[in-house]
């Protein structure tokens, strides 16, 4: 089964609102991370290894490892906040991610 | 900083043709990797090069080879392209193997015919 579940697999917001987007992990994990994936395609590194909560802007990352969770805030969301938001873990002290399907965002006018 | 360039951006085949996907990273760094991303899907590691003359297979190796040529740069070849084949492959690298921060380039999108 798949070892990463995102959630909601989809999310369509009003330009102001605020988003939560939830990683949950079914196996032990050494670390994690957020990505944001461009329409076009491009990939992003958010927060590498979060643990606790971190804040980058309008961004808050709230990571418990030992309970195989993590979650991503985005406020006063904008249009240029939409794409699709990837997490990743890694095992071992590798850096073999394995990633979730992502939730895609569309935030609009 | 750096930056990871791969090549071509876009890639049109034919179904049974040898394809070859470019990347080439200025970071200095010892290890890249390939995945690929099937549309609305997550991620797959399909090869990965610790240091420089290294090759492993990720978990979505079959039908694909893979070259370390140097240490900036690191190919995959498509060894038989499936019909109607649509994915966009993804190239990465990171400090070490150990050091789990990721850069990726802007992807090769590959449609076959």
């Amino acid at each position: 089964g798949q070892q990463v579940q995102q959630s909601p697999a989809s999310l369509v917001l009003q330009e102001g609102e605020n988003a939560e987007l939830q990683c949950n992990f079914s196996t032990s994990l050494n670390s994690m991370q957020w990505f944001y994936q461009r329409p076009e395609g491009s990939l992003v590194s958010l927060f590498y290894n979060p643990s606790g909560t971190k804040q980058s802007g309008r961004l808050t990352s709230t990571t418990v490892i030992k309970e195989r969770r993590s979650s991503l805030h985005i406020s006063s969301s904008q249009i240029t906040d939409s794409g699709t938001y990837l997490c990743a873990f890694s095992q071992g002290g590798s850096a073999k991610l394995i990633f979730g399907e992502g939730t895609k965002l569309t935030v609009s006018s | 900083g750096g930056i990871i360039t791969q090549t071509p951006k876009f890639l049109i085949g034919q179904e049974g043709q040898k394809l070859t996907l470019k990347c080439q990273q200025n970071f200095n760094h010892d290890t890249m990797y390939w995945y690929r991303q099937d549309s609305g899907k997550g991620l797959r590691l399909i090869y990965y090069s610790i240091t420089e003359n290294d090759l492993q297979k990720g978990d979505l190796s079959e039908g694909y080879d893979a070259s370390r040529e140097k240490k900036s740069s690191f190919s995959l070849t498509v060894t038989s392209a499936q019909k109607n084949e649509m994915a966009v492959f993804l190239c990465a690298s990171s400090m070490t193997f150990s050091n789990e921060r990721l850069f990726f380039g802007h992807g090769t999108k590959l449609s076959v015919l």
